[in-house]
């Protein structure tokens, strides 16, 4: 049973390009999460896609944006990036939105923005 | 509003001593409450969970109990290893976010010999 997957691994952007992160949940799950972790830092929730839509959000500019696709898999797009968005992108994801839901993360994509 | 808080870091432990990492949460509600793991340069995996007051999650030695009176999760392990040499995050789901997960800083533990 595969767990989740994130692609790719590693990147390198230039400031102001636009970044595209993939992320397939675990089998049997439909909820999927984006989380952003700065270095030495906890990560932080960017926002949530259920049924195709984004259900919550976290304190992150418009600047990202998702999507969820039929097979509930899941991209995280950032857009004129920032120095600052240099991170590692966790995919989460669970059957549906119940707080008592485990919740399930990839290895992460590590974005370097130069 | 809702929050948490969990010990600072690092701790540095000898092999087979005992460890407690602290962590207490501020909720209007009852959250869900989780321990999440991170070896050095991996992604997040599930320690263990607790969903209602008096519940305790363990998992590989690992233990925690959810106390609804002292709004704490602390995980203990009466026996480290130099395996568990890691980063550990606190993690509750409060109620009505959904299963959005509130991270803690995050507490390094280095296991020596």
């Amino acid at each position: 049973d595969a767990g989740v997957t994130q692609s790719p691994t590693h990147l390198i952007k230039t400031r102001g390009q636009q970044v595209t992160l993939r992320c397939s949940p675990k089998s049997g799950h439909d909820t999927v999460s984006w989380y952003q972790q700065a270095l030495g830092q906890g990560p932080q929730f960017i926002f949530q896609y259920y049924e195709e839509e984004e259900r919550q959000r976290g304190n992150f500019p418009d600047r990202f944006s998702g999507h969820q696709f039929p097979n509930y898999s899941s991209e995280l797009n950032v857009n004129a990036l920032l120095l600052g968005d240099s991170a590692l992108y966790l995919c989460a994801s669970s059957l549906g939105g119940g707080g008592r839901n485990t919740i399930y993360f990839g290895e992460g994509s590590w974005l370097t923005v130069v | 509003g809702n929050s948490v808080t969990q010990m600072e870091g690092p701790v540095t432990l000898s092999e087979e001593a005992f460890l407690t990492i602290n962590c207490t949460y501020t909720a209007t509600g009852y959250p869900s409450l989780f321990w999440y793991v991170q070896y050095p340069g991996e992604g997040l995996q599930l320690l263990l969970k607790a969903t209602k007051a008096d519940d305790k999650g363990s998992n590989k030695g690992f233990e925690a109990t959810y106390r609804k009176e002292t709004t704490s999760f602390h995980l203990e392990k009466g026996s480290v290893q130099v395996s568990d040499s890691a980063v550990y995050f606190c993690a509750p789901s409060f109620t009505g976010g959904g299963n959005k997960l509130t991270f803690g800083t995050g507490t390094q533990l280095k296991v020596e010999l």
